[in-house]
């Protein structure tokens, strides 16, 4: 019954290294978003996406890219991580309108 | 950027305590408002979407009112009981953008 996979659920990447989360769902959804989660800010939305090749910039882009060549996959790029990249990380998938989000069990991700 | 506040920031109550959290988000442009429950170890599940003023939900034990006018949207939970123990979110859109999401009131019900 699993409908938004995010590849690990934890990841430990060093300083400057090139990152890589995957985001999968099976409920052929044309919305999927990122998110970051860290203590007292709440959610963030870093990048999203509603249609395929389409993406926009959320409320903290920096140092993120995205790609979404396949309606399912929502992948989130860290070019170059740096430990202010520290974080959980939440990809999310809805319908248009007005559906609640589906979240994965999100990636924490700790950069040293 | 859009502000979404949740009160209390937590909360500690005791099995079979009412307990009851609030959301305020801007009153202006309003268009959906969304409650998400947030258990340890795994992922927000979504409890209600919630689009009408004077709108009224409820999931079992668990139930939310909306005040589109004033800004503001209340979670209930009559009778807690341990398994609720989780972070409560609320997110708001004011339009088809993506949800900006509160810091979430974290619920601990003890048994």
């Amino acid at each position: 019954d699993v409908k938004v996979t995010q590849s690990s659920r934890y990841l430990v990447k060093r300083t400057g290294e090139k990152v890589f989360l995957e985001c999968v769902q099976d409920m052929d959804h044309e919305n999927m978003f990122w998110y970051r989660q860290d203590p007292g800010l709440g959610l963030r939305l870093i990048y999203f996406s509603y249609d395929v090749k389409m993406k926009e910039k959320g409320d903290i882009p920096e140092g993120y890219s995205v790609s979404r060549e396949k309606k399912e996959r929502f992948s989130l790029i860290l070019e170059s991580a740096s430990t202010n990249q520290t974080s959980m990380y939440l990809c999310a998938s809805s319908l248009r309108g007005l559906e609640g989000y589906t979240f994965g069990s999100g990636t924490r991700l700790t950069v040293v | 950027i859009l502000n979404v506040e949740q009160s209390p920031q937590s909360l500690h109550v005791q099995e079979g305590d009412s307990t009851n959290f609030t959301c305020s988000f801007p009153s202006s442009n309003f268009y959906a408002l969304h409650w998400y429950r947030w258990e340890t170890a795994k992922s927000p599940e979504a409890l209600f979407v919630m689009t009408l003023n004077g709108d009224e939900k409820k999931k079992g034990r668990i139930s939310a009112t909306l005040n589109t006018k004033e800004g503001y949207s209340y979670l209930y939970i009559k009778g807690s009981q341990p398994e609720d123990s989780a972070t409560y979110l609320c997110a708001f859109t004011p339009g088809n953008t993506p949800l900006v999401f509160g810091k979430g009131t974290r619920l601990s019900v003890i048994a």
